[in-house]
């Protein structure tokens, strides 16, 4: 059965701090890992991976996936109260239907 | 330009009532998914859409259906609903050949 773990399940950092989620797959014929934001309903895209060892970045935040460990990190360098949400990763195995961990849940205190 | 739209909102059933829930996706977008997420947990596949034919279904009982249209709009239709159906109903879209998919802000149905 393919599954998708993520850790930690929540999380409380202050603003300034970095932060690193973590998500690892098990998934049959796997074909790329997304990471998605969620804060109050429509999870927004943040990144698809295809590739090991190469990072995407989009300004404070960055991604990087290791097919053989089978793993991908979210980095959130100086994190502000905006950055408080949850953090959905998904496995793809066939380019349809995304499996979904259970999301990291993120708190920035001032 | 507009992204994915949800109808309706909210919606409150009672046991053994049907539900359609509506989706629109981006324009250009062929493929609509559909994902069941309750309370605490990451979103569950439903089923996905392409070019109006049923692409994939998940784990979920023949209560639930779903259709596509000429437009690509579809609706999800959840029959003889159960308390356990009570979750936001969330509608993803994409082109059809890629991964990526963008969802639209749910639908959150409870079942009394």
């Amino acid at each position: 059965e393919d599954k998708v773990v993520q850790s930690p399940l929540s999380l409380v950092v202050h603003e300034g701090d970095t932060v690193t989620l973590n998500c690892s797959y098990e998934v049959t014929n796997f074909r790329s890992l997304l990471w998605y934001k969620q804060e109050k309903k429509a999870p927004t895209f943040l990144f698809m991976l295809t590739s090991s060892g190469i990072e995407k970045k989009s300004g404070r935040l960055s991604s990087i996936l290791d097919k053989k460990e089978l793993f991908s990190i979210l980095n959130i360098t100086a994190t502000q109260t905006g950055d408080s949400a949850v953090y959905l990763c998904a496995a793809s195995n066939s380019g349809y239907a995304l499996n979904f961990g259970k999301g990291t849940s993120l708190l920035v205190t001032p | 330009d507009a992204g994915v739209t949800q109808s309706p909102t909210h919606l409150i059933k009672t046991r053994g009532q049907h539900v359609t829930l509506r989706c629109s996706p981006i324009s250009g977008h062929k493929s609509v998914s559909w994902y069941q997420q309750v309370l605490g947990q990451g979103p569950q596949f439903i089923f996905q859409y392409y070019e109006k034919e049923e692409r994939g279904r998940g784990n979920f009982p023949d209560r639930f259906s779903a259709r596509q249209f000429p437009n690509y709009s579809s609706e999800l239709n959840v029959n003889a609903l159960l308390l356990g159906d009570s979750a936001l109903y969330l509608c993803a879209s994409s082109l059809g050949g890629t991964d990526t998919q963008y969802f639209g802000p749910g639908t959150r149905l409870t079942v009394l």
